[in-house]
């Protein structure tokens, strides 16, 4: 079975600041590796993806992240935070034998000051 | 817009009642999945489709039960409600053989 574990459930950021938001996972099979933002009252965006290409994925909205197998790592970062990047982040790994369901960290909730 | 929708929008009842969610895919997805978003549990999945047949099951109780009809929308049918079951309910779709799934904006049930 797989897990992620986010850490940090709450990230505070001065706006133009690096955004870093860290995922770990579990998995004993090569992951597919998922980040989603999830704004107050609205369901889950898809930001970006891992599927065992290019280990530094690119996402909308200036996100990136980079798969390191060693460290077991997904961390997602954008250089400069901007206000409307106020939301809640999750990072997702889906492996078989579960197949495509997603297994889901605890979310990031990732404020930014003006 | 995910093309993912969920009706309805909100659902209030009471305790020991039953409801109905109903999720419709993007047009061409083939898979539905069914997750629970609570503050105590946070986002769980609970159950897969494939064209009309389960495929995958994950922490869901007796109490619920889904079905996938041939038009390919989704039902999600919780009974014995309990306080607990009070969360936002999400589908989500996806074409065969991918794993990008697509969110529809849920379904946020309060039990009373």
């Amino acid at each position: 079975a797989q897990s992620v574990t986010q850490l940090g459930s709450h990230v505070s950021v001065s706006e133009g600041a690096l955004v870093l938001l860290r995922c770990n996972y579990s998995s004993s099979v090569p992951p597919y590796l998922f980040w989603y933002v999830q704004y107050p009252n609205q369901g889950l965006q898809l930001l970006l993806k891992y599927t065992s290409a290019a280990t530094l994925v690119k996402g909308i909205n200036g996100f990136e992240a980079e798969f390191k197998k060693s460290e077991t790592s997904f961390h997602l970062t954008k250089p400069s935070a901007h206000m409307s990047d106020a939301a809640e982040y999750f990072c997702a790994v889906s492996a078989p034998p579960t197949g495509n369901m997603l297994t889901f960290g605890g979310g990031t909730r990732l404020m930014v000051k003006p | 817009d995910s093309g993912v929708t969920q009706t309805p929008k909100h659902l209030i009842t009471a305790t020991g009642q039953r409801v109905t969610l109903r999720c419709s895919p993007r047009s061409g997805d083939l898979s539905v999945y069914w997750y629970q978003q609570s503050l105590d549990q946070g986002l769980q999945f609970l159950i897969q489709y494939y064209n009309g047949e389960e495929r995958a099951k994950g922490n869901i109780l007796e109490r619920f039960s889904a079905q996938q009809f041939p038009d390919l929308h989704s039902e999600l049918n919780l009974s014995s409600l309990e306080l607990g079951d009070s969360a936002l309910y999400f589908c989500a779709s996806s074409v065969a053989t991918s794993n990008e799934q697509f969110f529809g904006p849920g379904t946020r049930l309060t039990v009373l």
